[in-house]
């Protein structure tokens, strides 16, 4: 079942944000979003999760519509580096279950 | 250093033999959850287990099985009946889901299995 909806690739211009969509329409109220990112033949690496607030740390920004059907991931500042394939995803109780979509592949350009 | 370490980085096998992917964490955490990735693809949960002893199918659990008997192992073997195991396998860890509480999972750096 696709819990999550993203586009399959964006571009990205290195220094400026990076602002990935996701739609989750069928998310339930216990429903945590959550987003990680997977260089090639890598595991992937956790960025950020949220609720209902627009949430921050030092990699990037959440930001989680009201309804809570659809969010964004920013990157303030893209570098080369974070070219990555990047996934956002709904995790499901009681096993705190993960169900991964393609993701979006984000490629920044110098 | 804490972290999840699976071995080999690559491993080959011939059709027909049982393989066995190894997966071990040092963080302490009671959860860990294996998955498979194909080319192009997202990862799909194989099996999961939330404490020692214990574990659940996930969406394509068949052809595989898992062990827990040590908080800090979850090996995977992929067994002959996997129609196709040749694929990208990771394992990853967590703290134990509480309703309450939202634990991100730390992935290892995955085993690429390749069975000709």
């Amino acid at each position: 079942d696709a819990k999550t909806t993203q586009p399959t690739s964006m571009d990205c211009a290195e220094g400026r944000a990076a602002n990935l969509p996701c739609n989750h329409s069928t998310i339930s109220g216990n429903e945590y979003v959550y987003w990680y990112r997977q260089i090639h033949s890598q595991g992937p690496q956790y960025i950020i999760h949220g609720l209902k607030n627009n949430e921050t740390n030092e990699m990037a920004s959440l930001i989680i519509t009201e309804d809570r059907k659809s969010s964004t991931l920013i990157l303030p500042h893209a570098t080369l580096r974070d070219t990555a394939v990047y996934y956002c995803i709904v995790r499901v109780a009681p096993g705190n279950q993960f169900y991964f979509g393609t993701g979006t592949s984000l490629t920044v350009i110098p | 250093d804490g972290g999840i370490t699976q071995s080999p980085k690559y491993l080959f096998r011939k059709e027909g033999q049982n393989v066995t992917l190894s997966c071990e964490q040092n963080l302490n955490h009671d959860a860990m959850y294996w998955y498979r990735q194909d080319p192009g693809q997202g990862l799909r949960l194989i099996y999961y287990s939330q404490i020692v002893n214990d574990f659940q199918k996930g969406d394509i659990a068949e052809g595989y099985s898992v062990s827990r008997e040590k908080k800090e192992s979850f090996p995977l073997t992929v067994t002959s009946a996997q129609k196709n195991p040749t694929a990208f396998y990771l394992c990853a860890s967590s703290r134990k889901y509480t309703s309450r509480n939202a634990y991100e999972q730390y992935f290892g750096p995955g085993t690429r299995l390749t069975v000709t």
